[in-house]
């Protein structure tokens, strides 16, 4: 069964930093492209940022090209999103998702970011 | 960025009642259009994609339709486990873009 767990998220005061983590289980993560979809309290989706399952294709949402870098760690089983410079718009639940043929077939259940003073 | 846009944003039907949603994208997208389904305080779920693929497991009275830059959904006969917000997405190019959602309700 696959089970994406993310974890990381919390009250951030505007202009700091967080990392976020999604655990992946249950499938060969290594053969997955991955990506981070958000969704901010009352909203809709929005995807945020992909990266190939080698790593060498990233891409980023315009929004938070530059402050935001994903990453991965295939032997680790792991998916990361650093976010810097993090501000109120960036505020929402954040799901880990994987996307083996060009839709989000696989969810992790999200961790909440609050930015805020 | 490619534009989609659902309608309506909510509706409300009676069981059994035939639903339908429509997505609309600002430009081709060829068949590049997935259907998400995502209940209360809950993560999406994909029902269908590549436009009229149904994802395993999803009941056969969900079904898409479409292509180019017209899209829908429909449900066949709604139930009560249905209730949920729906959400198109477009995954022809990058950025993958989605619609604003439309929430399903029983009346």
């Amino acid at each position: 069964e696959v089970q994406l767990v993310e974890s990381g998220g919390g009250l951030i005061q505007p202009g700091g930093s967080l990392r976020l983590s999604c655990a992946a289980s249950g499938f060969a993560f290594g053969s997955y492209n991955m990506n981070w979809v958000r969704q901010a309290p009352g909203q809709g989706l929005e995807w945020v940022s992909y990266i190939e399952s080698g790593g060498g294709t990233i891409y980023y949402a315009d929004s938070v090209k530059g402050r935001f870098t994903i990453s991965r760690d295939n032997a680790g089983n792991s998916l990361y999103l650093q976010m810097n410079s993090l501000k109120a718009g960036d505020t929402g639940v954040y799901y880990c998702t994987t996307s083996g043929s060009k839709y989000f077939d696989s969810w992790g259940q999200g961790t909440l970011v609050t930015v805020s003073s | 960025d490619i534009q989609m846009t659902q309608s309506p944003s909510s509706l409300s039907a009676s069981v059994g009642d035939r639903v339908t949603i429509t997505c609309r994208a600002s430009q081709n997208i060829n068949r590049y259009l997935n259907w998400y389904q995502q209940k209360p305080g809950k993560a999406p779920k994909v029902l269908i994609y590549a436009a009229s693929s149904l994802q395993s497991g999803v009941p056969s009275r969900f079904s898409g339709s479409g292509s180019g830059t017209a899209f829908t959904l429909i449900i066949s006969s709604l139930q009560p486990e249905d209730v949920a917000t729906y959400h198109c997405q477009q995954s022809d190019s990058m950025p993958w873009t989605f619609g604003q959602g439309t929430k399903v309700e029983i009346k």
